[in-house]
């Protein structure tokens, strides 16, 4: 079975511009969960969405968007990017939510210049 | 929001040492997480324990729900094992919730 995959791997922006990063499930999961990590603040929850629904969003601004794809597929979107934004960005699934296993991705390396 | 704290942040062990890792927690919770993150920045799940105590070959996860508290052991510890150990716990405790983590523990082992 496929594990989570995450596209593109890296990424380089300009401050002000925006940013969509995809993640692909393992076939059958249906909770897709997105982190943000930097070497300040370490691991930070963004949202979760389960079943097409955003069931739970951490302490972002509203620049921080995503979606979720019938297919479980999911993308989150970063607008007007800030030079703060720089991080590792991953995406965990599970079948039904964080509760369980979480299998991670490889992560997309965000930097904003 | 739930205040997941561990230590000790760094720690440098000789290889065969015992290694333990420690994890507190504020909320109750449904289930807390012990992570692995190499160099790169992949993650692994290694455990996921809502009580007692879980083991898997060389490593050794345990839990005290009353206590809000949680321990990694590692026996027998060896190079390859030297990587960053993340605790997580749901962010308000609920099954939904997505995770809050610990600040990590960066282990050296030492040939």
């Amino acid at each position: 079975k496929a594990g989570v995959t995450q596209t593109p791997r890296y990424l380089i922006k300009t401050r002000g511009q925006q940013v969509t990063l995809s993640c692909s499930p393992i076939s059958g999961h249906r909770s897709v969960s997105w982190y943000q990590q930097t070497p300040g603040q370490g691991l930070q929850f963004l949202f979760e969405y389960f079943s097409e629904t955003q069931r739970n969003k951490g302490n972002f601004p509203g620049r921080f968007s995503g979606r979720q794809f019938s297919n479980s597929r999911s993308e989150m979107n970063v607008s007007t990017l800030e030079l703060g934004d720089s991080a590792l960005y991953l995406c965990a699934s599970s079948l039904m939510g964080p509760a369980e296993t979480q299998y991670f991705g490889p992560g997309t390396r965000l930097l904003v210049l | 929001k739930n205040e997941v704290e561990q230590s000790p942040q760094n720690l440098t062990a000789q290889e065969g040492e015992f290694i333990t890792i420690n994890c507190s927690y504020s909320v109750g919770i449904s289930a807390l997480h012990w992570l692995q993150q190499h160099p790169g920045g992949g993650i692994v799940s290694l455990f996921m324990l809502s009580s007692g105590k879980k083991k898997h070959g060389r490593l050794i996860a345990t839990i005290n729900i009353q206590e809000k508290h949680s321990s990694l052991h590692i026996t027998a510890s060896h190079p390859r094992d030297s990587a960053v150990y993340i605790c997580a716990a749901p962010y308000s405790g609920g099954g939904a919730d997505g995770l809050t983590f610990g600040k990590g523990t960066h282990l050296i082992i030492q040939p």
